[in-house]
């Protein structure tokens, strides 16, 4: 079975500061999709970024890009200049190719100091 | 982007009475939808998954018969917490996979809070 793994229970970044969250999976299969999901105080899960593992190019969206190891089946979040809003439970997840289950982690709070 | 609508955000229930929690996909078709349930400070946790017009696929250890799911139209689904006892309070959480973008993006309500007392 699938799983991933967040060894980060907890990550702290001063306003403005660089911060990388680290995820890592195990998969036999060559399809698959890995995604970086945000869950703020108000518990809303917001997409922050996707990854299709054929792709080597790793995924950007604005401050936030993706660091996709294939080989090493790493998949690490780095969030540039980060905001107070940033400041919320990060979860990786991974779904294979031709399924529709979402296997998640177990999530890294980040803390953002001002 | 995809917006998924979850009613109510928080409920109060009795012991013994049953709830019901909505989720919409409100501009666009979702054959399927997702249930969640979210422990304090834990990951989610896959409940199962609704078919539209078909029976819903439960995952292991979940009682359907204590989670009952209603997926009637392709913008809604419906789960049922019947006979709600206090260990079924929790957080849940729905979400919808997106048909123009393929199998793999899941958009997210904003979950719902349920306290059985």
């Amino acid at each position: 079975a699938q799983t991933v793994t967040q060894s980060q229970p907890e990550m702290s970044v001063q306003e403005a500061e660089t911060v990388t969250l680290s995820c890592t999976y195990d998969t036999s299969e060559s399809d698959y999709y890995l995604f970086w999901y945000k869950q703020p105080p108000s518990r809303q899960m917001i997409l922050v970024i996707r990854q299709e593992a054929y792709k080597q190019q790793n995924a950007t969206e604005n401050r936030f890009s993706v660091n996709f190891q294939k080989a090493a089946k790493s998949f690490s979040l780095k969030i540039s200049d980060s905001q107070l809003g940033d400041a919320a439970m990060y979860f990786c997840a991974y779904i294979q190719g031709g399924s529709e289950k979402l296997v998640f982690g177990k999530g890294t709070k980040l803390t953002v100091n001002p | 982007g995809a917006v998924v609508s979850q009613h109510p955000s928080w409920v109060i229930c009795k012991s013994g009475t049953s709830v019901k929690i909505e989720c919409r996909s409100l501009d666009f078709q979702a054959t399927t939808m997702f249930w969640y349930r979210q422990f304090p400070k834990q990951s989610l946790m896959l409940m199962a998954t609704s078919n539209e017009g078909s029976k819903a696929t439960y995952e292991q250890g979940v009682e359907k018969d204590k989670f009952l799911i209603n997926h009637a139209s392709l913008t809604l689904s419906t789960l049922t917490v019947t006979s709600a006892h206090p260990e079924d309070s929790s957080f849940y959480i729905c979400s919808a996979r997106r048909l123009a973008e393929g199998r793999n993006i899941q958009y997210f309500g904003a979950g719902t809070r349920l306290s059985v007392l």
